[in-house]
């Protein structure tokens, strides 16, 4: 079993619509949880990190995490075609070892 | 405030021969990650160093090394290339236990 599991995808969204991108983790003792954005031939970058149980939004963003089934998602409200990309998961344990542990990412695709 | 750096953009060598991949961090961040990202595979994690010290590495063999400068800027060597080296090789870096900001990556490929 991945340590961090993605959908693939891809996933097509009309634009203006709600894309909802999800992610699993098998390690309990995960700590911190992030959101990265990577374009086609590009690094990643930061959407959004998350350390508590429930939501937290950031303008069209809205990460969730639920520790006790070990997921986490993002919701992407109002979806506009700059937004595809490939989404990746990353996850860190608390402890010495602090790198980030990502998952194959999910490709989005917001159709005009 | 400048973002992370990395150098060179891209870089072509053949079978054998070592490549030297740099990063220089955001300023203040004493963190520097190394990742590879091959095409169509996840980040994999290299090698994490702090405050000049190698403090964790990855599933990688001992060929793939690095060393953090006084400044902490970082360098990543890979010596004796192997074809399936080819890849895009992301530095990141990060203060205290914040989140990792990334570098625009070196594209390595073998010959």
């Amino acid at each position: 079993q991945k340590e961090v599991e993605q959908n693939s995808g891809p996933l097509s969204v009309p634009e203006g619509a709600i894309a909802s991108l999800n992610c699993t983790y098998s390690d309990r003792g995960s700590q911190s949880f992030f959101w990265y954005r990577q374009y086609s031939g590009k690094s990643p970058e930061l959407i959004m990190f998350i350390y508590s149980n429930g939501d937290k939004e950031d303008g069209r963003f809205t990460a969730q995490l639920n520790k006790a089934s070990q997921y986490v998602s993002l919701l992407i409200r109002d979806s506009q075609p700059s937004d595809s990309a490939t989404y990746l998961c990353a996850v860190r344990v608390t402890g010495s070892a602090r790198q980030l542990t990502f998952g194959s990412g999910t490709q989005l695709t917001v159709l005009p | 405030e400048a973002g992370v750096t990395q150098s060179p953009t891209h870089l072509i060598k053949t079978r054998g021969q070592q490549a030297t991949l740099r990063c220089s961090p955001i300023s203040g961040h004493t963190s520097v990650y190394w990742y590879q990202q091959a095409l169509g595979l996840g980040l994999q994690f290299l090698l994490w160093y702090d405050e000049g010290e190698e403090r964790n590495r990855g599933n990688f063999p001992p060929r793939f090394s690095g060393r953090q400068f006084p400044n902490y800027s970082s360098e990543l060597n890979v010596n004796a290339l192997e074809l399936e080296d080819s890849a895009l090789y992301l530095c990141a870096s990060q203060a205290g236990a914040d989140t990792q900001y990334f570098g625009p990556g070196t594209r390595l490929t073998v010959l």
